[in-house]
Formats: structure tokens, sequence, C-alpha cells
């Protein structure tokens, strides 16, 4: 079945290591989205690619990075983080004008 | 950063009960949303609305998409135990049809009781 993954469902990494979190599509969406989201929030939008155009929120910041090396990966990269980034985080894809289709999520945890 | 005012924060109710919350923005929104998250998933999308008064259905779940463009409600009628979980509104500005940008509400958590 088309959808969207998220690799690994659960990650822990140390305080001030830097992680990788993955999200692959087989929708051949155009449209990739990261959001971050805390216990019992919303979630929270960090940035998106349409096809290869990066678009970052303006309170995004800087430790957070990521990559689109072609339509089907995307990746989130955290290059210091801290104990405040432990939340969940979540990749949707959008085929325009459909809308947002989240994957399952990948919890990460700072030790 | 805008937000969309959801409510009930939170209820807990009897299997079998009808169920309603509603959100409210400060702007007016093309696009209502109205997804389901189940603990440690992802959001899933329930019902999509793109006109004001529109009503849609899905199920035993009905949203409406407030004649102002400024609100949305959902009911949910006779309530199951798979009910529970995390129900967020979310609303698309104008502005935002190609980037697709979402506001989300703070969430409903619901929980029935058998």
């Amino acid at each position: 079945d088309a959808m969207v993954i998220q690799n690994p469902r659960y990650q822990v990494t140390q305080f001030g290591k830097p992680v990788t979190l993955s999200c692959s599509q087989t929708l051949n969406h155009n449209v990739m989205y990261w959001y971050q989201q805390k216990s019992s929030q919303a979630p929270k939008l960090l940035f998106h690619y349409y096809d290869k155009d990066f678009n970052n929120e303006a309170d995004t910041p800087d430790n957070f990075q990521s990559r689109r090396p072609n339509t089907s990966f995307c990746f989130l990269d955290i290059r210091s983080p801290g104990l405040g980034d432990a939340a969940m985080y979540l990749c949707a894809t959008r085929d325009p004008p459909g809308e947002q289709y989240f994957g399952p999520g990948t919890r990460l945890t700072v030790t | 950063g805008q937000q969309l005012n959801q409510s009930p924060q939170s209820m807990f109710i009897q299997e079998g009960e009808d169920v309603s919350m509603n959100c409210t923005s400060s702007s007016i929104f093309n696009t209502w949303l109205w997804y389901k998250q189940d603990p440690g998933e992802g959001p899933v999308l329930l019902i999509a609305l793109y006109k004001a008064g529109e009503l849609t259905s899905n199920g035993r779940l009905t949203a409406q998409f407030g004649i102002t463009r400024k609100d949305s409600f959902l009911n949910i009628s006779a309530s199951i135990p798979s009910d529970v979980g995390i129900y967020f509104c979310a609303g698309r500005e104008a502005g935002s049809s190609n980037t697709g940008k979402l506001i989300f509400g703070q969430g409903t958590t619901l929980q029935v009781k058998p």
C-alpha cells in the first residue's frame, strides 16, 4: 500500500549528539512537511519542501535542518539535541490540491 | 503564530453518547479539516470542508464549515470505545493554498467509558 514511512519509530539520542530522522513516501507527493509535536500539544510545523524548494518556518531553531535528496525521501537532522527537543516528530506529504497525509511519527528521547 | 481556539480541551463520556467539539478562528479560512490522533501515531484525516455552510458526514462523524468561515464543529454520534483519541481541527487561509500550510487547534482529548 502507498504510504508515509518514518524510521525509526523510536529514537534515543544523547544530549548534544547529532541525530537524523527519516521519512519516505510511496505516494509520489510533491510536498513534504516536518512537524514537532510535544505531549498534549498540536503539531508545530518546522519546515516543508515543495519539490526541491525548501521553506523554513520563521521560528524553527537553527539546530534543525532538513534534506530532501529525491521525491521519496526527506530527512530531519538535529545537530545538537537538547532535552527540550524530546518530542514526537511527524512527517506529512501532500499532493496539491489534496490534504496532508501524516506518517506514524518518530518518538525522540534525549538522555 | 496564529492559533485556533478549540473546545472543549477534554471530554469524558459514556459509550453511546453523542459528542460535539468546535474550533474558532480570528481570521477567515477557506479550508477546515478534522484529524484524529491515536496515542503514539500520526494524525489521520477524518473530514475535509471547503465551502462555507458545508455539512459533511463520514459514518458517525459530521462536521460543518461555519458560514462566517471562522469556525467549524465536529459531532460524533453514538460514541464507541475506539473513538478514544485526540481530535484536532486545522484550518487553511486562502493565501496558503499553494503551500498547504495548516493552523492547528490545541486538540480535544476524548475518553469513552464502556
